[in-house]
């Protein structure tokens, strides 16, 4: 099935370290959803974006609906170890009520 | 949590069985999606409800069925369950006034299929 394609997979930093993961797709869409999960538990939302270059933060965390409407981004900045977990991205398009998923990045926190 | 429950949250059965997975929401959504999540695919949705008795298939549906007698409860059912439907499985519910709107996830039911 369609997926976005997410990256990096995976990523070690050190403590107070900012980080930039992103997702890119082949298709448009209208709406970029940002998740961590932890482990044993479900994907909870970080923050939803709407339209093309909005920029939205929640906390440390911001992320950015690409121009293009193909792509999205999300920048931690000053990770602490509880940043630990997989983050998903999630993208659909106006119209439907479904969305896909990217097949995330785990973070790891170093101290 | 968007008031989902899901049941059970664990569950170990053997091939061949039937397997029912509840999901149970509290405040009347619309939208309620079921997924399964494995390592290296991410979340991939088995079917979606846009109301009571309405359903659709979602990307991965074989082997798998679902009802909505209720606006509350989404029910996953696998008739005959196999090693390959091993997973874990999210409930999900959408929130907003627009298309699309937001998602929001059950705590997930860990079904492994001997």
């Amino acid at each position: 099935g369609q997926q976005l394609n997410q990256s990096p997979q995976s990523m070690f930093i050190q403590e107070g370290e900012d980080v930039s993961m992103n997702c890119t797709s082949s298709s448009i869409f209208n709406t970029w959803l940002w998740y961590k999960q932890d482990p044993g538990e479900g994907p909870v939302l970080l923050i939803a974006l709407y339209k093309a270059g909005e920029l939205t933060s929640n906390g440390r965390l911001t992320a950015q609906f690409g121009i293009t409407r193909k792509d999205s981004f999300l920048n931690i900045s000053a990770s602490i170890p509880s940043d630990v977990g997989i983050y998903f991205c999630a993208g659909s398009t106006s119209g439907t009520y479904k969305y896909i998923f990217g097949t995330g990045t785990r973070l790891k926190v170093l101290a | 949590d968007a008031g989902i429950t899901q049941s059970p949250r664990h569950k170990v059965t053997e091939t061949g069985t039937p397997v029912t997975l509840r999901c149970h929401q509290t405040e009347n959504h619309r939208y309620m999606y079921w997924y399964r999540q494995d390592p290296g695919h991410g979340l991939r949705l088995i079917h979606y409800s846009y109301g009571v008795k309405d359903t659709d298939k979602g990307e991965v549906s074989d082997g798998y069925s679902v009802s909505r007698s209720k606006t509350e409860d989404f029910l996953l059912t696998l008739e005959s369950a196999t090693s390959s439907q091993t997973s874990v499985y999210f409930c999900a519910i959408s929130v907003g006034q627009g298309s699309p709107d937001t998602q929001y996830f059950g705590p997930g039911t860990r079904l492994t299929v001997l």
